[in-house]
C-alpha cells in the first residue's frame, strides 16, 4: 500500500541538484515518524540511504541529503553522477495500517 | 562484513506453500528486529511482515496476515517466511532485511517467488 506520494520520474544533468518529494499524510508523517530513503540500482537491492529524515549512513557521500516537515519530506541530490540514475523511495510508518509503508518510487534519470 | 542470503524461492501454483529462509552473519543476530520485504515485477516496494528480536511478536501487512507467518531462529541465525494459501499476487522478488531505527540498513539479495498456475 503507497501511502506516500512520490512523483514517477526527475532528470537531470550532470552536476545539477535534483529533489525529490515524498508527501504523506497526518498517520505518518504528519504523526511524526521518521522518514528513510532507499536507492534501488537496475537489478539490485535496495540500499540504505537516508534514515531518521536527515542522516547520512556511513559511506553514502555528501551529495545526498533528507529533510523532512510537516506532512511532506525531500531527498536532494548535488553534483548529479551518472552513477545516481535509479529508483528512490522513500519510507516510513504509518499509525492507521498498523505497519511500514513505502512511496510509490521515482526513477531519477541523468541526461 | 554482514550479510543476508535468502533461499527457497520458486514457482508454485496457487494455494500452495513456500517457506524462504534468511541465513545471516556478520553481525549479533539475536539483536536485531528483522523483516521481509517484497517488490512484484517492475513494481514498488512493499513490508510484509516483521519479527522482534525474542520471536514473540510479530507484525504483518494487511494483505498476508492469517496467510504468511514470520519465525526466526537465533541459534541457527536464521529467519523464516512460511508462505500458505499464495496467490498470484504474491508473485514477487522477497527481501530478508535487519531493521535500524524504523528502517532497514543491510538487505539480502533476494529471492523469486513465482505463484502461477
Amino acid at each position: 500500500q503507497s501511502v506516500l506520494t512520490q512523483p514517477p520520474s526527475v532528470s537531470g544533468a550532470p552536476g545539477q541538484r535534483v529533489t525529490i518529494s515524498c508527501t504523506g499524510s497526518s498517520s505518518n508523517l504528519g504523526a511524526h515518524y521518521d522518514v528513510h530513503w532507499y536507492q534501488q540500482l537496475p537489478g539490485r537491492a535496495p540500499k540504505f540511504l537516508i534514515y531518521g529524515n536527515s542522516n547520512r549512513p556511513s559511506g553514502v557521500p555528501d551529495r545526498f541529503s533528507g529533510s523532512k516537515s510537516g506532512t511532506s519530506a525531500s531527498l536532494a541530490i548535488t553534483g548529479l553522477q551518472a552513477e545516481d540514475e535509479a529508483d528512490y523511495y522513500c519510507q516510513s510508518y504509518d499509525s492507521s495500517l498498523d505497519g511500514y509503508v513505502f512511496g510509490t518510487g521515482t526513477k531519477v534519470t541523468v541526461l | 562484513e554482514v550479510q543476508l542470503v535468502e533461499s527457497g524461492g520458486g514457482l508454485v501454483q496457487p494455494g500452495g506453500s513456500l517457506r524462504l529462509s534468511c541465513a545471516a552473519s556478520g553481525f549479533t543476530f539475536s539483536s536485531s528486529w528483522m523483516s521481509w520485504v517484497r517488490q512484484a515485477p517492475g513494481k514498488g516496494l512493499e513490508w510484509v511482515a516483521n519479527i522482534k528480536q525474542d520471536g514473540i511478536e510479530t507484525y504483518y501487512v494487511d494483505s498476508v496476515r492469517g496467510r504468511f507467518a514470520i519465525s526466526r531462529d537465533n541459534a541457527k541465525n536464521s529467519l523464516y517466511l512460511q508462505m500458505d494459501s499464495l496467490r498470484v499476487e504474491d508473485t514477487a522478488v522477497y527481501y530478508c532485511a535487519r531493521e535500524h531505527y524504523g528502517g532497514w540498513d543491510y538487505w539480502g539479495q533476494g529471492t523469486l517467488v513465482t505463484v502461477s498456475s
